[in-house]
């Protein structure tokens, strides 16, 4: 079965640190360009950052740029967000996600399997 | 940044009968957006990529039509399960990720 399962969150002070982690199963992990989408609750769906399959490019939302840092163990298939200096509004869930891509591996512009998120919480 | 407008807010309709929900991009996306289902408590579910194409396991009920700007979600006979929010995202390059703000389908 393909599976995504996020760990990690919890409760952290306003400017803390937290890693999350997503551990991927039922396909070459390595292949796909992963994702991290956030929700705050109540609210949407926010685009927190994104790696391509081997690691090498990243990008991140200017809401998190410079404090949090994407990366992935295509050894252990695992994808991870560092999060630091977490402010009250970073508090969410977060997903992490595959790229939905054809049977060339070329990407489909859409995210087709979805962990089941895991709670980050931000207070004093 | 591209910026999604999903219109309505809420939508209250009946089981049996149509939905039609509106994406509207602030530029072009050509043909590159997507549609979400997302019940509480869930994390969300790809229905439809690339505008009008369904993914895997998504019954036919579901249609999505539109380029440029323009983009509707169809449902064309509403199940119990339908009632839920709706999102439409947009990936115009690979760093240009947005989604639309939601609309929630109620039962009337």
């Amino acid at each position: 079965e393909v599976q995504l399962v996020e760990s990690g969150g919890g409760l952290v002070q306003p400017g803390g640190s937290l890693r999350l982690s997503c551990a991927a199963s039922g396909f070459t992990f390595s292949s796909y360009a992963m994702h991290w989408v956030r929700q705050a609750p109540g609210k949407g769906l926010e685009y927190v950052s994104a790696i391509s399959s081997n690691g090498g490019s990243t990008y991140y939302a200017n809401s998190v740029k410079g404090r949090f840092t994407i990366s992935r163990d295509n050894s252990k298939n695992t994808l991870y967000l560092q999060m630091g200096s977490l402010r009250a509004e970073d508090m969410a869930v977060y997903y992490c996600a595959r790229d939905l891509v054809d049977t060339a591996m070329v990407p489909l512009n859409a995210f087709d399997i979805w962990g089941q998120g895991t709670m980050v919480t931000v207070s004093s | 940044e591209i910026v999604l407008t999903q219109s309505p807010a809420t939508l209250s309709l009946s089981p049996g009968e149509r939905a039609t929900l509106s994406c509207r991009a602030s530029q072009s996306v050509s043909s590159y957006l997507a549609w979400y289902q997302q019940k509480p408590g869930q994390a969300p579910r790809l229905l439809i990529y690339d505008a009008s194409n369904r993914a895997t396991g998504i019954p036919a009920r579901f249609s999505g039509s539109g380029s440029g700007t323009d983009f509707t979600l169809t449902i064309s006979s509403l199940e119990p399960e339908d009632f839920a929010v709706y999102y439409c995202q947009q990936r115009s390059n690979w760093s240009g990720v947005t989604f639309g703000q939601g609309t929630r389908l109620e039962i009337k």
